[in-house]
């Protein structure tokens, strides 16, 4: 399957900042990539889906303002918190879309909004 | 409708035991169903998936059983070990859209 990373794996900011999570494919070329959020013991929510050379589909609920998803190449999608709060702390997680509905999923990013 | 429910939300087995987790699914419009299993601080991995038209599908020592009349599945994970102690999530899609769908997930603990 497709191999994912994700820079950078842990970070902490203040709050008021933003963050850059950066999301990519290594060994595919990815048309669709996905961002998910993960709170501890819980499934993964779906934020959005970031598609190359186009406007990210964001899920319901999730502010399209506060998370920025820029994907300007078939081989990395970037998200942005902006103007970070506590409760944006998560684990945030990217996945690769490869031959229709099979993903493959980033190592994941730890952010910790101080 | 897009709901997957997944038990149970933990369980214990003791090395060499079965351990089983079921899902359930109301979309009929779902045809991929994926397994994935998950370590702390970690992403999910891609286990083993399965379509609606196999009855069972074996890759080493889990198998997904798939019951379509009923809107169900599971996974067993033969012969556990202790390395098999993980989060373990089910997902369904739909060929005319991409996204998964997951399950509430399963903390299994294999002891030694």
């Amino acid at each position: 399957g497709a191999v994912v990373s994700q820079h950078p794996s842990r970070v902490i900011c203040k709050s008021g900042t933003s963050v850059k999570i950066e999301c990519r494919s290594l060994d595919f070329q990815a048309t669709t990539m996905f961002w998910y959020r993960q709170f501890p013991k819980k499934s993964l929510m779906l934020m959005a889906t970031s598609n190359e050379g186009s406007k990210a589909t964001y899920e319901q609920g999730v502010e399209k303002d506060k998370f920025l998803i820029n994907h300007a190449s078939l081989t990395l999608s970037t998200l942005t918190v902006t103007s970070a709060h506590p409760e944006d702390s998560s684990f945030y997680i990217c996945s690769v879309g490869q031959g229709g509905e099979t993903q493959y999923f980033g190592p994941g990013t730890r952010l910790l909004v101080l | 409708q897009q709901q997957v429910k997944q038990s149970p939300q933990s369980l214990i087995v003791q090395k060499g035991g079965i351990p089983i987790i079921n899902c359930a699914y109301e979309n009929t419009a779902f045809d991929y169903f994926p397994w994935y299993q998950q370590f702390p601080g970690k992403g999910p991995a891609l286990l083993i998936a399965i379509r609606p038209d196999v009855s069972e599908k074996k890759e080493g020592r889990f198998t997904i059983s798939f019951n379509k009349s009923a809107k169900q599945f599971s996974l067993h994970i033969m012969d556990s070990q202790p390395g098999d102690s993980a989060t373990y999530f089910c997902a369904a899609s739909s060929a005319a859209g991409n996204k998964l769908t997951f399950g509430g997930g399963t903390r299994v603990l294999v002891k030694p």
